[in-house]
């Protein structure tokens, strides 16, 4: 089973609506992190957690939202859905305590808005 | 702030080619580097890394050499396969203490049998 989860793995909806991406983990990792994939832009930080009391903006938070339901539980919501929000979303987890402080990946969920 | 460029692609190579794949960064202090594979499909996964000057990081027969000087972490690999086509991103790490990723734009690699 992967140990890191994301649902749905593709979404399409349409301008306005509010939409809801959740993350789950099972390696017991207190840091997690959304990003957002656009081609030719790598990876961008969305919004990250140290544990589920502290929650921190990234780089390109307008827009979105997020809850730290439990350790394990990183959700990424869009409260009025634009088409620029139409991306490759990726959760990842990782522990201070490992070397290098890796982050681990999901498999994505594909947003498209219309 | 920190930034991290990589050649652009997209890399077409035929199998048992030499690949290189050129990555340059600009940040304060000492960064971490690293190089992620996303093959398609899959989320990223940590390919090598080296975290002081000098170091050389290797997997996979991937090779990367942290060049302070330069400011590059470059991959390489002798001979490709088809298996290693996927889009391959650089990316640093700070020293501040949620160790926060900046990532390069990606560089896709199709390689042909």
């Amino acid at each position: 089973d992967a140990d890191v989860t994301q649902t749905p793995r593709n979404r399409i909806t349409k301008t306005g609506k509010r939409i809801m991406l959740e993350c789950s983990q099972t390696k017991g990792h207190d840091r997690m992190y959304w990003y957002r994939q656009d081609p030719g832009l790598g990876l961008r930080l969305i919004y990250y957690s140290f544990d589920v009391k502290d929650i921190n903006k990234g780089e390109i938070s307008d827009g979105y939202s997020v809850s730290r339901q439990a350790q394990a539980k990183f959700s990424l919501s869009l409260e009025s859905a634009i088409p620029n929000q139409t991306a490759l979303y990726f959760c990842a987890t990782s522990d201070p305590g490992l070397a290098y402080n890796e982050q681990f990946f999901g498999p994505g969920t594909r947003l498209t808005v219309l | 702030g920190n930034s991290v460029t990589q050649m652009e692609g997209p890399v077409t190579l035929s199998e048992e080619a030499f690949l290189t794949i050129n990555c340059t960064y600009t940040a304060t202090g000492y960064p971490s580097l690293f190089w992620y594979v996303q093959y398609p499909g899959e989320g990223l996964q940590l390919l090598l890394k080296a975290t002081k000057a000098d170091d050389k990081g290797s997997n996979k027969g991937f090779e990367a050499t942290y060049r302070k000087e330069t400011t590059s972490f470059h991959l390489e690999k002798g001979s490709v396969q088809v298996s290693d086509s996927a889009v391959y991103f650089c990316a640093l790490k700070d020293g501040t203490s949620y160790g926060k990723l900046t990532f390069g734009q990606g560089t896709i690699l199709t390689v042909h049998p």
